[in-house]
């Protein structure tokens, strides 16, 4: 079975602060992949990253940076200097080769100015 | 790059009465397009599998008879809420698999469905 655990339900911060996302996963598979998304209040997804399990290597893009552990299952996000616009509900998941969506709870994000 | 999209982007209805949402994939063709709910403040659950050509799969819990798929092309499904009820009042959002590409990756901008 596969499950997406997101420890922290609420996380508030104030701007410019930095504030790393949690994420676990579990999976029998040995070829998944792992994804963020981020939900702003008008509940479209957005896409931010997907790492397959072969590569663990970490990734910047701006602001925002995925630690990848397989060691741990853990796939955590940090948002540097972090802007009122970053508040949303941002969900880890996870993906078994050609299968659907398995999505953590969620983490709501409130970044206060 | 590809996109999928849905229509309606939000609907409301009466109690009693049936709703039609479709999920385009709109420049790649998807042999698998997956339905999923979301509650206020709750995360995506699956509901079903469509697959192009074949009967939906639905995950435990999910009516196949109340929320009809019909997935009659590769490039569209559509969910079909029957007789809706207030509880079925939730945010609805597809997914399509590229064929050249396992990996479920492209959502639609989902559907608020109100029911009154």
């Amino acid at each position: 079975a596969q499950k997406v655990t997101q420890a922290q339900t609420e996380i508030s911060v104030v701007e410019k602060e930095d504030v790393t996302l949690d994420c676990v996963y579990e999976t029998r598979d040995t070829t998944y992949y792992l994804f963020w998304y981020k939900q702003p209040p008008s509940g479209e997804l957005v896409f931010l990253i997907r790492r397959n399990s072969f590569d663990e290597q970490n990734e910047i893009s701006g602001r925002y940076s995925w630690n990848f552990q397989k060691s741990t299952s853990s796939f955590n996000f940090t948002i540097t200097a972090s802007q009122v616009v970053d508040s949303a509900v941002y969900f880890c998941a996870l993906s078994a080769y050609g299968q659907n969506f398995v999505f953590g709870p969620g983490t709501r994000l409130s970044v206060l100015p | 790059g590809a996109v999928v999209s849905q229509h309606p982007s939000w609907v409301i209805c009466k109690s009693g009465t049936s709703v039609k949402i479709e999920c385009r994939s709109l420049d790649f063709q998807a042999t698998t397009m997956f339905w999923y709910r979301q509650f206020p403040k709750q995360s995506l659950m699956l509901m079903a599998t469509s697959n192009e050509g074949s009967k939906a799969t639905y995950e435990q819990g999910v009516e196949k008879d109340k929320f009809l798929i019909n997935h009659a092309s590769l490039t569209l499904s559509t969910l079909t809420v029957t007789s809706a009820h207030p509880e079925d009042s939730s945010f609805y959002i597809c997914s399509a698999n590229r064929v050249s590409d396992n990996s479920p990756l492209h959502f639609g901008n989902g559907t608020r469905l109100t029911v009154t």
